[in-house]
């Protein structure tokens, strides 16, 4: 059973940082591109950052291009999201998504993120 | 960035009613768009891929259909597990973009 679980959420202040982590399991992690998506409370989803299989390729959403840094560890199987210089509008449920051709096929449960004084 | 415009943004239907659901795009995306269904609390879930697949398990009532810039996601007969907010996305360009989404509610 494919299975991505996030981690690492929680309460930060305004100019602080987070590192999110996607553990997956039930596939070869090796052979897929991972993504990140976020969803603030009461509104829709927002792409975030893509890395390829072998971390080749790697594209981020401009709100966050040069803040979040999308990294991946194949040998434990795990995907991070470091997140740095965070702004209020950052607060939303993180959510890891598998890609096959891009399409987002598996998706985690999603991890909070909640960015206030 | 491709921006995609979904339609109505709220559906109310009763259970065994039809759903015609819309998504527009402002430049060609070609067949690669997706839609979601997510439910309250809940991860989103693929249903359909470019444009008119349906993903591993998910029901023959629901069904894609278009090309380039306009999209339709049809649920054929709607079950009480259908309500919910739908989006498409597409992946033909980066940044991958997501619509707006159409709450599909009970009447």
């Amino acid at each position: 059973e494919v299975q991505l679980v996030e981690s690492g959420g929680g309460l930060v202040q305004p100019g602080g940082s987070l590192r999110l982590s996607c553990a997956a399991s039930g596939f070869t992690f090796t052979s897929y591109s991972i993504n990140w998506v976020r969803q603030a409370p009461g509104k829709g989803l927002e792409w975030l950052s893509y890395i390829s299989s072998t971390s080749s390729a790697i594209y981020y959403a401009d709100s966050v291009k040069g803040r979040f840094t999308i990294s991946r560890d194949n040998a434990k199987n795990s995907l991070y999201l470091q997140m740095n210089n965070l702004r209020d509008e950052d607060t939303a449920v993180y959510y890891c998504a598998r890609s096959a051709s891009y399409r987002l096929d598996y998706w985690g449960q999603g991890t909070l993120v909640t960015v206030s004084s | 960035e491709i921006v995609l415009t979904q339609s109505p943004a709220t559906l109310s239907l009763s259970p065994g009613e039809r759903a015609t659901l819309s998504c527009r795009a402002t430049q060609s995306v070609s067949s690669y768009l997706a839609w979601y269904q997510q439910k309250p609390g809940r991860a989103p879930r693929l249903l359909i891929y470019d444009a008119s697949n349906r993903a591993t398990g998910i029901p023959a009532r629901f069904s894609g259909s278009g090309s380039g810039t306009d999209f339709t996601l049809t649920i054929s007969s709607l079950e009480p597990e259908d309500f919910a907010v739908y989006y498409c996305q597409q992946r033909s360009n980066w940044p991958l973009t997501f619509g707006g989404g159409t709450k599909v509610e009970i009447k």
